[in-house]
């Protein structure tokens, strides 16, 4: 089993619509990330949190520690929020040297139709 | 915007032959890290460095080695290039504590 699951792995919806993409994970993490990548493109990190939600434009993130699952929710979705949506966390254990090294999730396509 | 550049963004070769894929970073960035890109399997990390000539192992490091003589590039050589290997490569820095993480472009390979 995946230590980050993302659901649902794809996605189809009209213009407006309201986008919701899951993220559940099993590991004690001190922060999770939710990246966004376009087609042919290079990968963006929209949120970092920890705690509570983040708000930026028509995109939130919220997060429930102690159920382990975060939420990225897109309000009146457009055809350019087309993207892959990627799930990661910074487990709270830290690898050699100090690094964190993320764990990500397969990632959730999102398609939107004008 | 961190500054990371990977090159060549493009690459074809043949089985057997060796790659060395090279990423470039201008902000003095401590921690670097290599990774794949797969339909199917998301991003798996190959290396990553916490120092010059530090250098550590990831997930799928097999068939794959790296240096960092500079704090600047990170090199990634696949040492004689399998058809499994065919991939989309991202490098990355981190900052911060949590970390947020940062990709260049990537770089596609294909090996025939």
């Amino acid at each position: 089993k995946n230590e980050v699951e993302q659901s649902p792995q794809n996605l189809t919806a009209q213009e407006g619509e309201f986008i919701t993409i899951n993220c559940s994970y099993s590991v004690g993490i001190s922060a999770l990330h939710w990246l966004q990548q376009h087609p042919g493109g290079g990968i963006v990190s929209l949120f970092m949190l920890s705690s509570g939600k983040k708000k930026h434009g028509r995109l939130i993130a919220t997060i429930n520690i102690q159920e382990k699952h975060s939420s990225l929710h897109i309000t009146a979705s457009h055809p350019r929020d087309s993207a892959v949506y990627i799930c990661a966390v910074s487990p709270s254990v830290v690898t050699q040297g100090g690094s964190e090294k993320l764990v990500f999730g397969k990632g959730t396509k999102l398609t939107v139709n004008p | 915007d961190a500054g990371i550049t990977q090159s060549p963004r493009h690459k074809v070769t043949e089985t057997g032959t060796p790659v060395t894929l090279r990423c470039h970073q201008t902000e003095n960035h401590r921690y670097m890290y290599w990774y794949r890109q797969d339909p199917g399997h998301g991003l798996r990390l190959i290396h990553y460095s916490y120092g010059v000539k530090d250098t550590d192992k990831g997930e799928v490091s097999d068939g794959y080695s790296v240096s960092r003589s500079k704090t600047e590039d990170f090199l990634l050589t696949l040492e004689s290039a399998t058809s499994s290997q065919t991939s989309v490569y991202f490098c990355a820095i981190s900052e911060g504590s949590p970390v947020t993480q940062y990709f260049g472009p990537g770089t596609r390979l294909l090996v025939l």
